[in-house]
């Protein structure tokens, strides 16, 4: 099946900075890539979804400006969360969209802000 | 909107035994699928069975097995011959349109020795 690698695993940053979180399909091309957030002990929640080569598509409550995505090529895409507050610590995690991929997530990015 | 219900927040099962989690959901599409995905202590995100909704036929991997209701919307994930590595969290999901999934709130498994 699809391989998605993401990166960094874990990543502890001071208040007020920007972090860039990629996912990379390594045998697919992801013409889609869906960015999940999870708190402890609850689901996933789905942040947004990118599109190769065009703006993403955020839900609902999902601040645009803060959860900066790029999906510049068929191979990557990226979120980054600017100027990031210990609120935004959490998991987040990336699938790739394609069913024919096996709707394969990345491994997660853990992200501690202090 | 598309609904999925896990109505089990824990269960736990002595190994070697079988244990069943509970699903149920809410779809207006006529074609879709439904996944059970494992969550460990990793927290990746593994694919478990996958079941297509136009399937009849009930999925099945290994010491893993559904049980689809279509009419009642039921969709429980059995776990023959219960292992310790089985031990995790685990999310029923839905395909909702447009390639997106919709999650239920988990169930978290143990397994006692």
């Amino acid at each position: 099946g699809a391989v998605v690698s993401q990166h960094p695993s874990r990543v502890i940053c001071k208040s007020g900075t920007s972090v860039k979180i990629e996912c990379r399909s390594l045998d697919f091309q992801a013409t889609t890539m869906f960015w999940y957030r999870q708190f402890p002990k609850q689901s996933l929640m789905l942040m947004a979804t990118s599109n190769e080569g065009s703006k993403a598509t955020y839900e609902q409550g999902v601040e645009k400006d803060k959860f900066l995505i790029n999906h510049a090529s068929l191979t990557l895409s990226t979120l980054t969360v600017t100027s990031a507050h210990p609120e935004d610590s959490s998991f987040y995690i990336c699938r790739l969209g394609q069913l024919s991929g096996g709707y394969t997530f990345g491994s997660g990015t853990r992200l501690t802000v202090v | 909107a598309q609904t999925v219900t896990q109505s089990q927040p824990e269960m736990s099962v002595q190994e070697a035994e079988t244990v069943t989690l509970s699903c149920t959901y809410d779809t207006s599409e006529s074609d879709y699928y439904l996944f059970w995905y494992k969550q460990p202590p990793s927290r990746q995100m593994i694919l478990v069975i996958r079941q297509e909704a136009y399937k009849q036929q009930n999925a099945t991997e290994n010491r893993f097995s559904v049980n689809f209701q279509k009419a009642a919307k039921s969709f429980s994930l059995k776990i023959s011959d219960s292992q310790l590595g089985d031990a995790a969290m685990y999310f029923c999901a839905c395909y909702q349109g447009a390639q997106k999934l919709v999650f239920g709130q988990g169930t978290r498994l143990t397994i006692n020795p």
